[in-house]
């Protein structure tokens, strides 16, 4: 089966950097999403990593580590509106748009 | 505006009375997928479409049923709900013309079964 396990908690300061850490375990392995979902609000996409590495998009960087079935996503210079909850997830064996979720982290910026 | 639309926003129901939950999405996106998400949980996958009239089941379909006879409308339907059904609902939709990965969520809506 598939599983992610992420903290379910993680609280910083603003102008900080936070990483949120990720690992899971699949039967197969077709890459790690990150979505970012604000009090109130829907679910929407942060980054993708298909291969080791890092991946950056502005002050959001993500990593993956296949031999390690690890990845994160880091947060720099956090600011107030960076305060939601943040998934990780698997794509799984049997349909492109099958996917997995981790219960999530729930990131609060305090002044 | 490209765009994930879901109706009802919120719904208050009782045991055993059959409802739809709408979605439509203008996107002309092949994917199309329900979750519901409970605190704690996440978001769960209970069905998923890959095209017209392909549908298949996610992580938790039971009391559910789909249909995707269009491809821009995926409704979730249950037939005889029941208060653990009472959740808050996603539907989305993406493409491998632009990303397996990347899905795009309608605005969620609440549910309470009594």
């Amino acid at each position: 089966g598939q599983s992610l396990e992420q903290p379910s908690e993680v609280t910083a300061v603003e102008g900080a950097i936070v990483q949120i850490n990720c690992t899971y375990q699949t039967s197969g392995f077709y890459g790690l999403s990150w979505y970012q979902q604000h009090d109130g609000g829907a679910p929407t996409f942060l980054s993708y990593n298909g291969l080791d590495g890092l991946e950056e998009t502005g002050r959001f960087s993500s990593f993956l580590s296949r031999s390690d079935s690890y990845g994160y996503l880091l947060l720099q210079e956090l600011q107030m509106k960076d305060s939601a909850s943040y998934f990780c997830a698997v794509r799984a064996p049997g349909g492109y748009n099958k996917l997995i979720f981790g219960a999530g982290t729930r990131l609060a910026v305090h002044p | 505006e490209a765009q994930v639309t879901q109706n009802p926003r919120y719904l208050i129901t009782v045991t055993g009375k059959k409802l739809t939950v709408t979605c439509s999405q203008n996107m002309n996106h092949e994917y199309m997928s329900w979750y519901r998400q409970d605190p704690g949980l996440g978001l769960r996958q209970i069905y998923y479409s890959m095209n017209v009239e392909v549908t298949d089941k996610g992580d938790v379909p039971e009391g559910y049923k789909v249909s995707r006879k269009e491809k821009r409308n995926f409704p979730l339907i249950l037939e005889s709900p029941s208060p653990n059904q009472t959740s808050l609902y996603f539907c989305a939709s993406s493409s491998p013309q632009v990303s397996y990965n990347e899905q795009f969520f309608g605005p969620g809506t609440r549910l309470t079964v009594l």
